[in-house]
């Protein structure tokens, strides 16, 4: 069981907006702004989209953005395209003696 | 742009131990900003975090994997290493090496090693 729980799956339309909620603890998600999530299509490496909690690296899409309230991260990745079809993993800082966390992932389908 | 790239036996028998090297270009592992880490993945699940490695040779790893894990770097060679000992077919899965940025997780990752434990 992952230290942080994400939906199995969620599916949209191409166009529209969906997003991931990644929740943790007051120990991890709650508090810390070091929450990453990553995109991976099968048989890739994954990919960092989103850094602390709401930053993009250079080159990733201003489709994909992140937010946090509490002790929940989201990832919303709006004007779906068949190429976002992908697993999705979020991560935190941890305060317990793991460190580092990670959510269960996300299949995302576009429909 | 940092390029890493891991190596090593991809079949292990078990209770033996699983050797894997990351080869790092692009990018100075000596570097006192970032960590060096180990991710792995079994087939068709998600993503478990083993430990990481700072320049200086301090390290944190996941309680989980019961001091089985061993993460060394030698910054002579631009490399890091995992080894997991007593590894039992659990431990078959995808490992990833992959570099922290400042206090961001895996900011680039290897390509992947897929490591089959089996007799």
């Amino acid at each position: 069981q992952s230290a942080l729980t994400q939906p199995a799956s969620v599916s949209g339309s191409p166009g529209q907006s969906i997003t991931i909620s990644c929740t943790g603890t007051s120990s991890d998600v709650g508090g810390y702004n070091y929450v990453s999530w990553y995109q991976q299509h099968p048989g890739k490496a994954p990919k960092l989209i989103i850094y602390e909690v709401s930053n993009r690296p250079s080159g990733v899409s201003s489709r994909f953005s992140g937010s946090k309230s509490g002790n929940t991260a989201s990832l919303t990745i709006s004007g779906l395209r068949a190429e976002d079809e992908s697993d999705y993993y979020c991560s935190s800082y941890t305060s317990s003696s793991t460190v580092v966390v990670f959510g269960g992932g996300t299949k995302l389908t576009v429909l | 742009q940092v390029q890493l790239q891991e190596s090593g036996p991809g079949l292990v028998k078990p209770s033996q131990t699983l050797s894997l090297t990351c080869t790092v270009s692009g990018g100075s592992i000596s570097s006192g900003i970032y960590y060096w880490s180990w991710i792995r993945q079994p087939a068709g699940k998600g993503l478990e975090w083993i430990g990481r490695i700072y320049a200086t040779g301090s390290t944190n790893y996941n309680p989980s994997l019961k001091s089985r894990a061993t993460i060394s770097v030698d910054t002579s060679k631009s490399q890091f290493s995992l080894r997991l000992s007593s590894v039992t077919a659990a431990d078959t899965a995808v490992y990833y090496c992959a570099r922290d940025s400042q206090l961001v997780v895996a900011a680039n990752w290897g390509q992947g090693s897929l490591v089959t434990v089996s007799s």
